[in-house]
C-alpha cells in the first residue's frame, strides 16, 4: 500500500486566503517530513521541511505542522497568491539512506 | 551554473529496445537518485547512489540498471523496454547521507510504443 497519502487531489482557494494541505503516513519510523512544490513541466523543489524532533516550522507564509502520534503532517499557506498555484507533494523519509517516499500530490489553484 | 542536468528531455522508442538516460549534477553532492513518475504522477524512488556506491535499490524489474562513473554522474539503462516503462524519469541529488534535501533535474519523458 501507499505509505504516504495526500487526502485531497486538488484544492482551490481565493487569493489572500489561508489553505491547508494534508498528508498522512503509515511508517512510524519516518523522521523527516517535507513539502515540495512543482510547477507544470518543471521539477519538484523543496519548499519546507521538518525533522521529527519538532512539531512546527515556519518560513514566511509557509508553516509545516507535524503530528507524530496521528501520523499526520500538514502545510499551511497564508495570504495565498496566484503564484502559489502548483502541485504540492508531501514526502517523508527515515534512516541514513535518504530515501524519500512521496505522496501523490495536491493540485492547488489560487484564483485572483 | 550549478544544478542537476538530464539528457535527453524526451525519448520515444519501440517495445524491446534499449534506452539510456544520463544525469549529471554540478552541486558537488555525494548522493544521487533515480525516481520514476508514473501516469498517476506518483513519484517513486528506484535507486540511489552515494559516492558511486549503490545504497537504495527498490523492487524494480531487472531490465533497469543504474550506472555511476563518479559521484557527479548517475545514468540509467533500460534493456528491452516495456509499455509500462512509459513515464517521466527524474534524477535528483543531495549533499550526502543524512541530508534529505534533494534537488531534482528536469526529467526525461519516455514513451514506449
Amino acid at each position: 500500500g501507499q505509505q504516504v497519502k495526500q487526502s485531497s487531489p486538488s484544492l482551490t482557494v481565493q487569493e489572500g486566503g489561508i489553505l491547508i494541505l494534508n498528508c498522512d503516513y503509515e511508517n512510524d519510523m519516518f523522521d523527516y517530513f517535507a513539502w515540495y512544490k512543482k510547477y507544470p513541466d518543471n521539477s519538484p523543489t523543496l519548499l519546507i521541511s521538518v525533522r521529527s524532533n519538532v512539531d512546527k516550522r515556519e518560513d514566511g507564509r509557509f508553516t509545516v505542522f507535524l503530528n507524530k502520534s496521528g501520523k499526520h503532517f500538514s502545510l499551511h499557506i497564508t495570504a495565498s497568491q496566484p503564484e502559489d498555484t502548483a502541485v504540492y507533494l508531501c514526502a517523508a523519509g527515515h534512516g541514513g539512506n535518504n530515501k524519500l517516499t512521496f505522496g501523490q500530490g495536491t493540485v492547488l489553484s489560487v484564483i485572483p | 551554473e550549478t544544478a542537476v542536468f538530464q539528457t535527453p528531455n524526451y525519448h520515444v522508442t519501440q517495445v524491446g529496445n534499449e534506452v539510456s538516460f544520463n544525469c549529471k549534477q554540478t552541486l558537488g553532492h555525494d548522493t544521487m537518485y533515480w525516481y520514476k513518475q508514473d501516469s498517476k504522477k506518483l513519484l517513486k524512488i528506484m535507486f540511489s547512489y552515494n559516492n558511486k556506491q549503490l545504497i537504495v535499490n527498490e523492487t524494480v524489474p531487472r531490465r533497469f540498471s543504474p550506472q555511476s562513473s563518479d559521484k557527479a554522474h548517475l545514468n540509467l539503462r533500460i534493456k528491452s523496454v516495456e509499455p509500462e516503462d512509459s513515464a517521466v524519469y527524474l534524477c535528483a541529488s543531495s549533499a550526502g547521507l543524512g541530508v534529505y534535501e534533494q534537488y531534482f533535474g528536469p526529467g526525461t519523458r519516455l514513451t514506449v510504443l
